[in-house]
C-alpha cells in the first residue's frame, strides 16, 4: 500500500459532463502530481502542486484544472468531457519535489460514453 | 525524438532467468533515475531509486546508470511469475517534471 488514496476507483459518465477526481497524499508528503495513462500510452504528466501552490504544468488541457487544498488533498476537475478523455488518472505524492521518489495511488478509471 | 525511449516488449522469459530491462534518454541534465513496476489495473510501484551514475542493488533487483551513454538498466535475477508486470523507467533533472518511459511488458512463465 503506497499510502496515496484516490477516489472514486471507477467513473462512467457521458460526453459533455464534468467530473471531479480526488486524491489524498501520503502522510507528510507536500507535493501532489496528476498523471493520465491511456491505452498504449505511457504516463503523461498533467500537473504538480507543492504545498498548495502550482509547481509545474505538463500537457494539461484547458478543460482540465486542479487544486491542492490546505489539508494537502488535491482534486482534478475534468469538464466538457470527450470520448478521448477515457483513461486511467493517477495521483502521486512525494515528500518535496521530483528529486524525491513519487508514490502512486491505484488510479481512477474514467470511461466517457 | 522522445526524451526517454523504452522498448515496449513484450519480453517473455522462463522462471529463473535473468531479465534485463533498459531505457535510453537524451537529456544530459537528468540526474535522478527510478524504476517502477505496474501490475494490471494498479498504480506504479517504486522499485529502485538512484542518483547519478553507478549501481544499486536491492534483493533480486539491480539498477545501473551509465550517464556517459545516457543508458539505464534494471536487472532481475531469478525471475518469478510474480514479476510479470510492466516496468517503467522514469527520470528527472531534479527541478523539472519526472519523465516516464512507455514501459516494457514482462512475462515470466513457469
Amino acid at each position: 500500500d503506497s499510502g496515496v488514496t484516490q477516489t472514486p476507483k471507477h467513473l462512467i459518465t457521458a460526453t459533455g459532463q464534468r467530473v471531479t477526481l480526488r486524491c489524498s497524499p501520503r502522510s507528510g508528503d507536500l507535493s501532489v502530481y496528476w498523471y493520465q495513462q491511456s491505452l498504449d500510452q505511457g504516463l503523461q504528466f498533467l500537473i504538480q502542486y507543492y504545498n498548495g501552490e502550482e509547481r509545474a504544468k505538463g500537457n494539461i488541457l484547458e478543460r482540465f484544472s486542479a487544486q491542492q487544498f490546505p489539508d494537502l488533498h488535491s482534486e482534478l476537475n475534468l469538464s466538457s468531457l470527450e470520448l478521448g478523455d477515457s483513461a486511467l488518472y493517477f495521483c502521486a505524492s512525494s515528500l518535496q519535489g521530483v528529486n524525491s521518489p513519487l508514490h502512486f495511488g491505484n488510479g481512477t478509471r474514467l470511461t466517457v460514453t | 525524438q522522445k526524451e526517454v525511449e523504452q522498448d515496449p516488449g513484450p519480453l517473455s522469459v522462463p522462471e529463473g532467468a535473468i531479465v534485463s530491462l533498459n531505457c535510453t534518454y537524451s537529456n544530459s541534465a537528468f540526474q535522478y533515475f527510478m524504476w517502477y513496476r505496474q501490475y494490471s489495473r494498479k498504480g506504479p510501484e517504486l522499485l529502485m531509486y538512484t542518483y547519478s551514475s553507478g549501481n544499486k542493488e536491492d534483493g533480486r533487483f539491480t539498477a545501473q546508470v551509465d550517464k556517459s551513454s545516457k543508458y539505464i538498466s534494471l536487472f532481475i535475477r531469478d525471475s518469478q511469475p510474480s514479476d510479470s508486470a510492466t516496468y517503467l523507467c522514469a527520470m528527472t533533472g531534479g527541478t523539472d517534471k519526472l519523465i516516464f518511459g512507455t514501459g516494457t511488458r514482462l512475462q515470466v512463465f513457469p
